[in-house]
């Protein structure tokens, strides 16, 4: 069964601290899927990157940024220079194939609440 | 407009009371997904569709049931609510291509606040 761990629950910094959310994964599959979410205060939950088990390629786009090793099963999501906009809670979560199908369907970590305080 | 919407997006209701939540897409995506989010448990998958005639369990289904009525449509129902499903709940559509390995995220409605006195 695949699962999901963000081992930290909260952390608090100061804007324009750097911040790294932290996101391992456990799955039987060699292809699958890992995503990050952002959810903020109000409520929605927000798109954020989606990265497949074949490219290990490290990401970033503007200030975040995402460490993908399949050698540590871990996927962490870098915030830099955070800002107050970024307080939010942080989803990691991995989807993986049925065996023999198409189809897939998302597990979610317990997720990460960020705090920026000015 | 919101591609995925939920109604109603608040509902106080009492035990023993059968409650509906409503989920319509315009993404024309087959999949649909039934969560729940609990403080300091993430989203967990109550039901799955991934399309009109193939509805699946979840990690947490007792104490629901599904209803895909169109390939824009999926209802969860609460037959009897009970306070332990006092939650904040969520639909999630998801595309793809049948017969090829890929997988798009998911998009996400904005949320139904359920609370079960």
């Amino acid at each position: 069964a695949q699962k999901v761990t963000q081992a930290q629950t909260e952390i608090s910094v100061v804007e324009k601290e750097d911040v790294t959310l932290d996101c391992v994964y456990e799955t039987r599959d060699t292809t699958y899927y890992l995503f990050w979410y952002k959810q903020p205060p109000s409520g929605e939950l927000v798109f954020l990157i989606r990265r497949n088990s074949f490219d290990e390629q490290n990401e970033i786009s503007g200030r975040y940024s995402w460490n993908f090793q399949k050698s540590t099963s871990s996927f962490n999501f870098t915030i830099t220079a955070s800002q107050v906009v970024d307080s939010a809670v942080y989803f990691c979560a991995l989807s993986e194939a049925y065996s023999g199908g198409s189809n897939y369907k998302l597990t979610f970590g317990k997720g990460t609440l960020l705090t920026v305080n000015p | 407009d919101a591609d995925v919407t939920q109604t109603p997006r608040n509902r106080i209701t009492k035990t023993g009371k059968r409650i509906m939540l409503e989920c319509s897409q315009t993404k024309g995506h087959d999949r649909m997904y039934w969560y729940r989010q609990d403080p300091g448990l993430g989203l967990r998958l109550i039901y799955y569709s991934f399309d009109v005639k193939d509805i699946n369990k979840g990690e947490i289904s007792d104490g629901y049931s599904v209803s895909r009525q169109a390939q824009a449509k999926f209802s969860l129902s609460l037959e009897s609510a009970i306070p332990n499903q006092t939650a904040l709940y969520f639909c999630a559509t998801s595309g793809g291509t049948s017969g090829i390995l890929q997988f798009d995220e998911q998009f996400f409605g904005p949320g139904t606040r359920l609370t079960v006195l």
